[in-house]
């Protein structure tokens, strides 16, 4: 089955800086989507690519996948106190259950 | 609020005994999924209905775990004779067919003793 690989484990970046998570499959990968979780919280939905090669951005964040399909890249630019959680990569599947990554922490020094 | 909700959100038990949680969907939503997370993991599938039908059940869900969603609208989760192991958050999420996006609610945060 699919599964996805995310790296890093865990981000402690000072605000304003700028924060990646890389998401990694073996696999071509019909579609990724992406989560944040809240300490506390959730996963909520941010976004879905499902082209080779595309970019979405939503405001300071900057989603992409990769041209073969394999991998996927979340980038916040300037970070904010409000950044703070586990971003989470998934990939859904053909019976439409998501195969989650393993998260990247975001901690954000004020 | 009309998002999945989930009850209760804690539940704190003794080793052996039996626990039902419940998830409410968004009301339009014929998809049903049940998902746990441990501390620092990614959640993980339990199983899914479309409609009434369990059409997928993940081989972490072992015998003492039965699902249903009898009339399609809300679900329930039993864990039967639960283990120091079952501690998680129960995650349950929702998604209306034409959707790929799945709404997920609050959780049940389980403390198996």
């Amino acid at each position: 089955g699919q599964q996805v690989m995310q790296i890093p484990q865990y981000q402690h970046v000072q605000e304003g800086e700028d924060f990646t998570t890389y998401c990694n499959s073996s696999t071509t990968l019909s579609n990724i989507q992406w989560y944040k979780q809240r300490p506390g919280g959730h996963p909520v939905f941010l976004i879905q690519l499902v082209k080779s090669g595309e970019v979405k951005k939503q405001k300071r964040l900057t989603f992409q996948f990769g041209e073969a399909k394999k991998n996927s890249s979340l980038h916040i630019t300037a970070t904010q106190t409000t950044d703070v959680g586990t971003y989470f990569c998934a990939v859904m599947d053909s019976s439409y259950k998501l195969i989650f990554g393993s998260g990247t922490r975001l901690l954000v020094r004020p | 609020d009309t998002g999945v909700s989930q009850n209760p959100r804690h539940k704190i038990t003794k080793r052996g005994q039996n626990v039902t949680f419940r998830c409410d969907p968004i009301s339009e939503h014929n998809r049903l999924y049940w998902y746990r997370q441990t501390l620092g993991q990614g959640p993980e599938f339990l199983t899914y209905f479309q409609n009434e039908a369990q059409l997928e059940k993940s081989r972490l869900l072992s015998d003492r775990f039965s699902a249903e969603r009898p009339k399609g609208s809300f679900s329930t989760l039993e864990i039967q004779r639960t283990e120091q192991g079952d501690s998680a958050m129960y995650l349950c999420a929702s998604s209306s067919g034409g959707q790929t996006r799945q709404f997920f609610g609050p959780g049940t945060r389980l403390t198996v003793l």
